[in-house]
């Protein structure tokens, strides 16, 4: 069965920090994975997708599937980057996604 | 804006009761998605509708259904409600059910049941 792990609950970190999301992932098959980001209870927005290798917003992750992780990191936090953060699996038999429970990042200043 | 429109924002509602809540997919998804968010179970799977027809269940009880009609909006059913039914249900669309495709989200439908 697929599982996604966010071992953090909540990440707190001062403005100007590195921070790192952890995402690990359980799928038997050629994963798909995204981060979703959710600020105060509105909609999940699409943060990054591991196929386009972008960089959004100053985050990146990198798939590494040796270690079944896709961790979110950037290398200098914003206050306006605490939000819930979400790692998601597409499951590629229906396209439905499997998230993880979710990290609250909160930035202080 | 993602596109993706859900009607009720809010809704409280007694137990034992039946809501239905509405989405409306953006324009040229066929594929429609319901999750629902609380705070001890998070973001769970609950049912997706491709073009009409039921395509992947997840974790939806008995006393929940859906369905999507021609027009491609998508409609979800609780009935006799709990007090546990209280959470954030979200709606998410596609345009269709491939690798590639992105799923955005609606603003979802808070649910509380009293």
């Amino acid at each position: 069965a697929q599982r996604v792990t966010q071992p953090e609950k909540l990440l707190s970190v001062f403005k100007g920090a590195p921070v790192e999301l952890k995402c690990n992932y359980s799928y038997s098959g050629s994963p798909e994975l995204f981060w979703y980001v959710q600020y105060s209870r509105q909609r999940l927005q699409l943060l990054l997708r591991h196929i386009s290798r972008e960089s959004i917003k100053g985050f990146t992750a990198d798939l590494n599937k040796g270690e079944t992780s896709f961790h979110l990191k950037k290398p200098f936090a914003q206050e306006e980057d605490s939000a819930m953060y979400y790692c998601a699996l597409k499951n590629s038999g229906y396209s439905t996604l499997t998230f993880g429970k979710g990290t609250m990042l909160l930035v202080s200043p | 804006d993602s596109g993706v429109t859900q009607t009720p924002k809010h809704l409280i509602t007694a137990t034992g009761q039946r809501v239905t809540l509405r989405c409306s997919p953006r324009s040229g998804d066929l594929s429609v998605y319901w999750y629902q968010q609380s705070l001890d179970q998070g973001l769970q799977f609950l049912i997706q509708y491709y073009n009409g027809e039921e395509r992947a269940k997840g974790n939806i009880l008995e006393r929940f259904s859906a369905q999507q009609f021609p027009d491609l909006h998508s409609e979800l059913n609780l009935s006799s409600l709990e007090l546990g039914d209280s959470a954030l249900y979200f709606c998410a669309s596609s345009v269709g059910t491939g690798v590639f495709n992105t799923i955005y989200f609606g603003e979802g439908s808070w649910l509380t049941v009293v």
